[in-house]
């Protein structure tokens, strides 16, 4: 069975802090991909990255960077020199080599205090 | 470029009334359509998927149905608002496995 789990709930760091937010999947497909979707206060979810299976680089754009280890079954996102904007809940989401079905994390709540 | 429109955006009903949440998409084709609730626990509940016209994957029985009578309209409906339908409804779109992008959500409130 598909499975996403985001174990941190809440998460509260001072701003310019580093932070990582984990998330660990569970599935037997070979082909699959990963997802970050950010969910600011406004409700609305933001796409931020997709990651196929395959592809095991780490990827980094501006402040943010994730880290795909399918060795651990993970695909950590951190935010470098967090700023208050940041603050938003985030959502790590799995789908399997359709697309066609996503499963989602339960969340991690950031707040990014100034 | 595509789009996603969803509204409305807020919904205050009394309990046993209907309910009728429209989402459009433009700027693209036959495209898998998404019916998501999160609830006060912030997770994301998939309610219904539906790949094609009158096509429609209902994930979780509930009080709630699905229509999509157009190829980018997709519906999501009650006859009898309970309660426990309270919560921020969410359309999405997906195609070709990019990823979803989600509309800007309706936050129901049953009272």
């Amino acid at each position: 069975a598909q499975k996403v789990t985001q174990a941190q709930t809440e998460i509260s760091v001072v701003e310019k802090e580093d932070v990582t937010l984990d998330c660990v999947y569970e599935t037997r497909d070979t082909t699959y991909y990963l997802f970050w979707y950010k969910q600011p206060p406004s409700g609305e979810l933001v796409f931020l990255i997709r990651r196929n299976s395959f592809d095991e680089q780490n990827e980094i754009s501006g402040r943010y960077s994730w880290n795909f280890q399918k060795s651990t079954s993970s695909f950590n996102f951190t935010i470098t020199a967090s700023q208050v904007v940041d603050s938003a809940v985030y959502f790590c989401a799995l789908s399997d080599s359709t697309g066609n079905q996503f499963y989602f994390g339960t969340g991690t709540s950031l707040t990014v205090i100034p | 470029s595509q789009t996603i429109h969803q509204w409305p955006a807020t919904l205050v009903q009394p309990v046993g009334s209907p309910l009728s949440l429209e989402c459009t998409v433009e700027g693209t084709s036959n495209p898998n359509l998404y019916w998501y609730r999160q609830a006060a626990g912030r997770g994301l509940q998939l309610l219904f998927y539906s790949v094609g016209i009158g096509q429609i994957s209902s994930e979780v029985p509930q009080n709630l149905s699905a229509s999509r009578p157009q190829d980018r309209q997709f519906i999501l409906s009650s006859k009898k608002l309970l309660l426990s339908d309270s919560g921020f409804y969410l359309c999405a779109w997906a195609r070709d496995r990019v990823g979803y992008t989600f509309g800007s959500g309706t936050r129901l409130t049953v009272v």
